[in-house]
């Protein structure tokens, strides 16, 4: 079945530490993106990227940083920099042109940094 | 830049009967895609139904509809006949094209109860 992995569902930090968060797509789409989920405040894009070795930066991208080396993969890492890491992470793919087209979503990574 | 605000924080509905979930939006763009996404518990987001700008019949999907108002900027979720399993995060969502590229834009979320 085609779908997108976030792994792991829960992750735990100690504060200063990075930490990347994985998301693989098997939909074959070319548009990736990372959300940060927190509570009444809806998601909020951190970084996106239509095609491989490239990606643009969303509303919230200060302490965040991706790579996309392969169509089927966007990891995102959570640096130190990151004032408030906290959140529920979402991992969304699309195709990147053409009509209609959702985003299709992970089940997402809860990071608790202490 | 567009907008999309949904006002209702929490609404709720006696199991059976119908509710509707609103969300309006601000865009200069003629030509859009609309969304509902259902969060359950799971947290995982799951779409509802999807509305095209250009079409001006309202989408519907088994139990749930929208009402969408072109010219109001208006787009509400419609649910009939009420279970259990539609408790729920409701998030409406917009399509923007900019800069050459796709993005989407949630509003803040609707919590749904429903009430047996």
């Amino acid at each position: 079945d085609g779908g997108i992995t976030q792994s792991p569902k829960y992750l735990f930090r100690k504060e200063g530490q990075n930490v990347t968060l994985s998301c693989e797509q098997n939909l074959n789409h070319d548009a990736m993106y990372w959300y940060r989920q927190d509570p009444g405040q809806g998601l909020r894009l951190i970084y996106y990227s239509q095609i491989v070795n490239d990606f643009q930066k969303g509303d919230i991208a200060e302490g965040y940083s991706v790579s996309r080396e392969k169509k089927e993969s966007f990891p995102l890492t959570v640096t130190s920099a990151q004032k408030n890491p906290t959140a529920f992470y979402l991992c969304a793919s699309s195709r990147a042109q053409g009509p209609t087209y959702e985003q299709y979503f992970g089940p997402g990574t809860r990071l608790t940094v202490t | 830049a567009q907008t999309v605000t949904q006002s209702q924080p929490e609404m709720s509905v006696q199991e059976a009967e119908t509710v509707t979930l609103s969300c309006t939006y601000d865009t200069s763009e003629s030509d859009y895609y609309l969304f509902w996404y259902k969060q359950p518990p799971s947290r995982q987001m799951i779409l509802v139904i999807r509305q095209e700008a250009y079409k001006q019949q309202n989408a519907t999907e088994n139990r749930f509809s929208v009402n969408f108002q072109k010219a109001a900027k208006s787009f509400s979720l419609k649910i009939s006949d009420s279970q259990l399993g539609d408790a729920a995060m409701y998030f409406c969502a917009y399509r923007s094209w900019t800069s050459g590229t796709y993005k989407y834009i949630f509003g803040t979320g609707t919590r749904l109860k429903v009430l047996a």
